[in-house]
Protein backbone atom coordinates (compact mmCIF):
# COMPACT_ATOMS: atom_id res chain seq x y z
CA UNK A 1 0.00 0.00 0.00
CA UNK A 2 1.28 3.18 -0.91
CA UNK A 3 1.87 6.27 1.92
CA UNK A 4 4.22 8.25 3.71
CA UNK A 5 6.87 7.13 6.23
CA UNK A 6 8.56 9.14 9.17
CA UNK A 7 11.32 7.98 10.96
CA UNK A 8 11.97 7.65 13.79
CA UNK A 9 8.68 8.25 15.83
CA UNK A 10 10.67 9.32 18.66
CA UNK A 11 13.58 11.37 18.60
CA UNK A 12 16.08 12.71 21.90
CA UNK A 13 18.79 14.98 21.14
CA UNK A 14 21.56 17.20 23.27
CA UNK A 15 20.83 20.93 23.13
CA UNK A 16 23.07 22.03 20.09
CA UNK A 17 22.92 19.40 18.06
CA UNK A 18 21.80 19.24 14.60
CA UNK A 19 19.04 16.12 13.96
CA UNK A 20 17.60 15.15 10.88
CA UNK A 21 14.00 13.88 10.35
CA UNK A 22 12.96 11.42 7.56
CA UNK A 23 10.10 11.28 5.19
CA UNK A 24 9.99 9.22 2.38
CA UNK A 25 6.61 8.48 0.32
CA UNK A 26 5.70 5.96 -2.30
CA UNK A 27 2.47 7.79 -3.77
CA UNK A 28 3.99 9.72 -6.68
CA UNK A 29 3.20 12.60 -5.10
CA UNK A 30 4.86 15.61 -6.82
CA UNK A 31 4.80 17.82 -3.94
CA UNK A 32 6.04 17.25 -0.02
CA UNK A 33 5.43 19.62 2.97
CA UNK A 34 7.13 19.96 6.42
CA UNK A 35 4.47 20.85 9.64
CA UNK A 36 5.74 21.93 13.02
CA UNK A 37 2.52 20.82 16.13
CA UNK A 38 2.44 22.41 19.13
CA UNK A 39 0.22 22.58 21.64
CA UNK A 40 -2.61 25.27 20.75
CA UNK A 41 -1.08 26.34 17.64
CA UNK A 42 -1.90 24.10 14.98
CA UNK A 43 0.10 23.27 12.21
CA UNK A 44 2.90 25.77 11.39
CA UNK A 45 4.25 25.30 7.83
CA UNK A 46 7.98 25.39 8.06
CA UNK A 47 9.26 23.99 4.15
CA UNK A 48 7.35 22.40 0.84
CA UNK A 49 8.75 21.38 -2.33
CA UNK A 50 6.48 21.05 -5.33
CA UNK A 51 9.37 19.59 -7.39
CA UNK A 52 12.52 17.71 -7.42
CA UNK A 53 15.67 20.30 -6.81
CA UNK A 54 13.55 23.17 -5.62
CA UNK A 55 11.97 24.28 -2.24
CA UNK A 56 10.36 27.47 -0.14
CA UNK A 57 10.64 28.26 2.92
CA UNK A 58 7.38 28.37 4.91
CA UNK A 59 6.32 30.36 7.78
CA UNK A 60 8.49 29.24 10.31
CA UNK A 61 11.42 28.44 8.53
CA UNK A 62 14.46 29.91 10.70
CA UNK A 63 16.60 27.14 12.39
CA UNK A 64 15.53 24.19 9.23
CA UNK A 65 16.63 22.77 6.29
CA UNK A 66 15.20 20.57 3.74
CA UNK A 67 16.46 18.76 0.63
CA UNK A 68 14.80 17.39 -2.10
CA UNK A 69 16.86 15.37 -4.40
CA UNK A 70 14.31 12.63 -5.13
CA UNK A 71 10.44 12.79 -5.58
CA UNK A 72 10.13 10.44 -2.99
CA UNK A 73 12.33 11.73 0.18
CA UNK A 74 11.87 15.12 1.81
CA UNK A 75 14.38 15.04 4.54
CA UNK A 76 14.30 17.71 7.66
CA UNK A 77 17.05 19.04 9.07
CA UNK A 78 16.60 21.16 12.90
CA UNK A 79 19.68 22.73 13.28
CA UNK A 80 21.04 23.87 16.32
CA UNK A 81 19.92 27.77 15.09
CA UNK A 82 16.73 26.44 15.77
CA UNK A 83 15.96 28.14 19.38
CA UNK A 84 12.92 25.67 20.43
CA UNK A 85 12.70 22.13 18.55
CA UNK A 86 10.79 20.22 21.09
CA UNK A 87 8.14 19.81 18.90
CA UNK A 88 5.67 17.16 16.70
CA UNK A 89 6.91 17.49 13.31
CA UNK A 90 4.21 16.03 10.08
CA UNK A 91 5.68 15.40 6.73
CA UNK A 92 2.86 15.29 4.50
CA UNK A 93 2.12 14.93 0.53
CA UNK A 94 0.04 15.61 -2.25
CA UNK A 95 -0.59 15.66 -6.21
CA UNK A 96 1.04 19.05 -7.49
CA UNK A 97 -1.87 21.68 -8.30
CA UNK A 98 -4.58 19.33 -8.11
CA UNK A 99 -5.92 20.78 -4.95
CA UNK A 100 -6.99 17.16 -3.49
CA UNK A 101 -5.37 17.70 -0.07
CA UNK A 102 -2.56 15.99 2.10
CA UNK A 103 -1.33 12.67 3.02
CA UNK A 104 0.34 12.76 6.00
CA UNK A 105 2.85 10.75 7.62
CA UNK A 106 2.31 9.22 11.15
CA UNK A 107 4.66 12.14 12.78
CA UNK A 108 8.61 12.04 14.78
CA UNK A 109 8.57 13.49 17.89
CA UNK A 110 11.49 15.20 18.71
CA UNK A 111 12.34 15.73 22.71
CA UNK A 112 15.43 18.33 22.85
CA UNK A 113 17.02 17.72 26.45
CA UNK B 1 -3.91 36.38 3.65
CA UNK B 2 -5.76 33.39 3.58
CA UNK B 3 -6.98 32.40 7.32
CA UNK B 4 -8.90 29.78 9.08
CA UNK B 5 -10.39 30.22 12.85
CA UNK B 6 -11.66 27.27 15.29
CA UNK B 7 -13.84 29.14 17.72
CA UNK B 8 -14.06 26.23 20.33
CA UNK B 9 -10.53 25.20 21.37
CA UNK B 10 -12.55 21.95 23.56
CA UNK B 11 -15.70 20.43 22.74
CA UNK B 12 -17.05 17.94 25.28
CA UNK B 13 -20.62 15.86 24.30
CA UNK B 14 -22.01 12.72 25.38
CA UNK B 15 -22.07 9.33 23.32
CA UNK B 16 -24.82 9.03 20.71
CA UNK B 17 -25.48 13.15 21.02
CA UNK B 18 -24.70 15.39 17.83
CA UNK B 19 -22.04 17.45 17.08
CA UNK B 20 -21.29 20.63 15.27
CA UNK B 21 -17.59 21.78 15.23
CA UNK B 22 -17.34 25.42 14.25
CA UNK B 23 -14.92 27.04 10.98
CA UNK B 24 -14.69 30.04 9.70
CA UNK B 25 -12.76 31.14 7.10
CA UNK B 26 -10.92 34.12 5.17
CA UNK B 27 -10.17 34.14 1.06
CA UNK B 28 -10.44 36.24 -1.61
CA UNK B 29 -12.22 33.79 -3.94
CA UNK B 30 -13.94 30.57 -3.71
CA UNK B 31 -11.98 28.26 -1.41
CA UNK B 32 -11.46 25.00 -1.27
CA UNK B 33 -11.94 23.42 2.39
CA UNK B 34 -10.98 20.56 4.29
CA UNK B 35 -11.68 18.88 7.72
CA UNK B 36 -8.86 16.70 9.04
CA UNK B 37 -9.20 14.25 12.07
CA UNK B 38 -5.91 13.84 14.38
CA UNK B 39 -5.72 10.91 17.26
CA UNK B 40 -2.89 11.43 19.78
CA UNK B 41 0.46 11.13 18.54
CA UNK B 42 -0.67 10.54 15.36
CA UNK B 43 -0.64 12.47 11.72
CA UNK B 44 -4.15 13.79 10.03
CA UNK B 45 -6.76 12.38 8.07
CA UNK B 46 -9.11 13.52 5.38
CA UNK B 47 -12.28 13.36 6.83
CA UNK B 48 -14.19 15.65 3.54
CA UNK B 49 -12.84 18.50 1.62
CA UNK B 50 -15.35 20.69 -0.57
CA UNK B 51 -13.87 22.46 -3.74
CA UNK B 52 -17.53 23.29 -5.66
CA UNK B 53 -20.81 22.34 -6.41
CA UNK B 54 -23.31 21.15 -3.78
CA UNK B 55 -22.58 22.70 -0.29
CA UNK B 56 -23.40 19.77 1.49
CA UNK B 57 -20.23 17.23 1.45
CA UNK B 58 -20.24 13.87 2.87
CA UNK B 59 -16.88 12.48 4.37
CA UNK B 60 -15.93 9.33 6.16
CA UNK B 61 -17.08 8.24 9.34
CA UNK B 62 -20.27 9.02 9.21
CA UNK B 63 -19.20 13.36 8.79
CA UNK B 64 -20.67 16.23 6.91
CA UNK B 65 -20.05 19.62 6.38
CA UNK B 66 -21.32 22.40 4.99
CA UNK B 67 -19.98 25.09 3.26
CA UNK B 68 -22.01 28.82 4.11
CA UNK B 69 -20.37 31.27 1.68
CA UNK B 70 -22.81 34.12 3.36
CA UNK B 71 -21.05 33.49 6.66
CA UNK B 72 -17.99 32.31 5.42
CA UNK B 73 -18.32 28.99 7.13
CA UNK B 74 -17.29 25.29 6.79
CA UNK B 75 -18.99 23.62 10.06
CA UNK B 76 -18.39 20.02 10.19
CA UNK B 77 -21.22 17.54 11.56
CA UNK B 78 -21.88 14.37 12.66
CA UNK B 79 -25.61 13.37 13.74
CA UNK B 80 -24.72 10.42 16.71
CA UNK B 81 -21.12 10.69 18.15
CA UNK B 82 -19.49 7.61 18.77
CA UNK B 83 -16.84 7.16 21.79
CA UNK B 84 -14.15 6.70 18.97
CA UNK B 85 -14.82 10.33 17.22
CA UNK B 86 -12.78 11.65 20.48
CA UNK B 87 -9.67 13.16 18.79
CA UNK B 88 -8.29 16.50 17.63
CA UNK B 89 -10.14 18.25 14.58
CA UNK B 90 -9.00 20.64 12.20
CA UNK B 91 -10.16 22.87 9.26
CA UNK B 92 -8.25 24.14 6.76
CA UNK B 93 -8.75 26.23 3.30
CA UNK B 94 -6.01 26.08 0.19
CA UNK B 95 -3.40 28.94 0.39
CA UNK B 96 -4.47 29.88 -3.07
CA UNK B 97 -2.16 30.64 -5.58
CA UNK B 98 0.40 28.76 -7.58
CA UNK B 99 0.56 26.12 -4.83
CA UNK B 100 -1.32 23.39 -3.18
CA UNK B 101 -0.28 25.08 0.28
CA UNK B 102 -3.16 24.87 3.26
CA UNK B 103 -3.42 26.80 6.20
CA UNK B 104 -4.95 25.25 9.27
CA UNK B 105 -6.78 26.18 12.02
CA UNK B 106 -5.63 25.92 15.58
CA UNK B 107 -7.82 22.63 16.22
CA UNK B 108 -11.15 21.60 18.18
CA UNK B 109 -10.24 18.81 20.36
CA UNK B 110 -13.44 17.01 20.87
CA UNK B 111 -14.24 14.94 24.18
CA UNK B 112 -16.95 12.33 24.42
CA UNK B 113 -18.34 10.91 27.50
CA UNK B 114 -20.40 7.23 27.88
Amino acid sequence: DGGITQSPKYLFRKEGQNVTLSCEQNLNHDAMYWYRQDPGQGLRLIYYSQIVNDFQKGDIAEGYSVSREKKESFPLTVTSAQKNPTAFYLCASSIAFHRSGYTFGSGTRLTVV
Amino acid sequence: AQSVTQPDIHITVSEGASLELRCNYSYGATPYLFWYVQSPGQGLQLLLKYFSGDTLVQGIKGFEAEFKRSQSSFNLRKPSVHWSDAAEYFCAVGAGGNTDKLIFGTGTRLQVFP
